[in-house]
């Protein structure tokens, strides 16, 4: 157990809606990172939150928005899914999370998967 | 831009046997690399991870990698695997401080044989 959280475990919902998922980071880690991963894209890093603030961004689409709360659980919005959208999504956390920070390592949850129908 | 390369898909093993994952890196700066193990339906899991001193690096669950900065590369390797070994292994590379995401490669699907 990776001390890393993430609801719920199964989502499954038509093309055109919008889903939430949830992600509480292991006690003390101030980062948090969003991952897709399918078959055909492997694994993707999506968005990072530091403490609140947004830090980076990867191959993250327009349609799809993430938030950490001050509690520092963050949350993956996925609006106008589309078939594609069906995949894994992990969140990840560290330590650490800026470039002048020590040397980390990411955490990973046991992921939600998402099957749009 | 940063990059992974695990060129072998899949890789069958008898039990017993000696293991090596092979990974090959492009990274800008001073990478910072890491092993992950991903079992059917579950989490990716830290085997081991390189930063900085010593190349050859000791994980969980009797892994170790080298790596090797002339070659690019970060192989994982186990002297003798077990049956419960068999999973998805998947190699990353990552910025200093974790100001970014970790590049993933495709992964290389260990299969075991009694």
């Amino acid at each position: 157990d990776s001390g890393v959280t993430q609801t719920p475990k199964h989502l499954i919902t038509a093309t055109g809606q919008r889903v939430t998922l949830r992600c509480s980071p292991r006690s003390g880690d101030l980062s948090v990172y969003w991952y897709q991963q399918s078959l055909d894209q492997g694994l993707q890093f999506l968005i990072q939150y530091y403490n609140g603030e947004e830090r980076a961004k990867g191959n993250i689409l327009e349609r799809f928005s993430a938030q950490q709360f001050p509690d520092l659980h963050s949350e993956l919005n996925l609006s106008s899914l589309e078939l594609g959208d069906s995949a894994l999504y992990f969140c990840a956390s560290s330590v650490s999370g800026t470039s002048g920070g020590l040397a980390y390592e990411q955490y990973f949850g046991p992921g939600t998967r998402l099957t749009v129908t | 831009a940063q990059s992974v390369t695990q060129p072998d898909i899949h890789i069958t093993v008898s039990e017993g046997a000696s293991l090596e994952l092979r990974c090959n890196y492009s990274y800008g700066a001073t990478p910072y690399l890491f092993w992950y193990v991903q079992s059917p339906g579950q989490g990716l899991q830290l085997l081991l991870k390189y930063f900085s001193g010593d190349t050859l690096v000791q994980g969980i669950k009797g892994f170790e990698a080298e790596f090797k900065r002339s070659q690019s590369s970060f192989n994982l390797r186990k002297p003798s695997v077990h049956w419960s070994d068999a999973a998805e292994y998947f190699c990353a590379v990552g910025a200093r401080g974790g100001a970014d995401g970790l590049t993933f490669g495709k992964g290389t699907h260990l299969i075991i044989q009694p």
